[in-house]
């Protein structure tokens, strides 16, 4: 019962490199979610996903970029990593209209 | 732009005192969530409120919803130290989507 898997749970990176933070779900839910969340703060919606080959930007989406060609899977993408993007993000799922259920989040610093 | 903001964003409380945590709105919404997380770990959802006058209960927890007002509450009755930990409350912004507004959380501290 896996539930919503993140990986990697910490990654260094140095400014101008690239990442793919994995996200995966095994409840077959269509809605999936990227939230960043940086310290003492709450969470800010980067990019959702309605459904298999459907994105849209959430309130942060600068600098980040999404795919999502099977329901369980939704990665995102940083390109040229930059100091402000030094962050927890949590991918998160649910069914519609139901609570969202959070992955255990990766912690991401930018050096 | 669907706004939510959070009151206090720290509380420091003593053992069985009660106390509440406001949560405000800026726009019409159906839903509002809250959301527990302990420190270094992911988000547990604690309650969906779906209508006006909605009431929730959980243990020493209650949230309430006024649609009117664009105001939750969650109240803590009698608190312990098992409930420290921060309170999220979210928001659905519409359109059939489920994306959810957050506030910036309250950070709940239970001394003995």
């Amino acid at each position: 019962n896996a539930g919503v898997t993140q990986t990697p749970k910490f990654r260094i990176l140095k400014i101008g490199q690239s990442m793919t933070l994995q996200c995966t779900q095994d409840m077959n839910h269509n809605y999936m979610y990227w939230y960043r969340q940086d310290p003492g703060m709450g969470l800010k919606l980067i990019y959702y996903s309605v459904g298999a080959g459907i994105t849209d930007k959430g309130e942060v989406p600068n600098g980040y970029n999404v795919s999502r060609s099977t329901t369980e899977d939704f990665p995102l993408r940083l390109e040229l990593a930059a100091p402000s993007q030094t962050s927890v993000y949590f991918c998160a799922s649910s069914a519609g209209n139901s609570p969202l259920h959070f992955g255990n989040g990766t912690r991401l610093t930018v050096t | 732009e669907l706004k939510v903001e959070q009151n206090p964003l720290f509380l420091s409380m003593q053992e069985g005192k009660n106390y509440t945590i406001y949560c405000n709105y800026s726009t019409t919404s159906d839903r509002l969530y809250w959301y527990r997380q302990d420190p270094g770990k992911s988000l547990e959802s604690l309650f969906v409120l779906l209508s006006n006058g909605a009431v929730k209960q959980e243990g020493r927890l209650m949230a309430s919803l006024d649609t009117k007002a664009r105001l939750s509450t969650l109240h803590i009755t009698a608190a312990v130290h098992d409930l420290s930990a921060t309170y999220f409350c979210a928001v659905d912004s519409g359109g059939a989507t489920n994306k959810l507004i957050f506030g910036t959380g309250t950070l709940l501290a239970v001394q003995p």
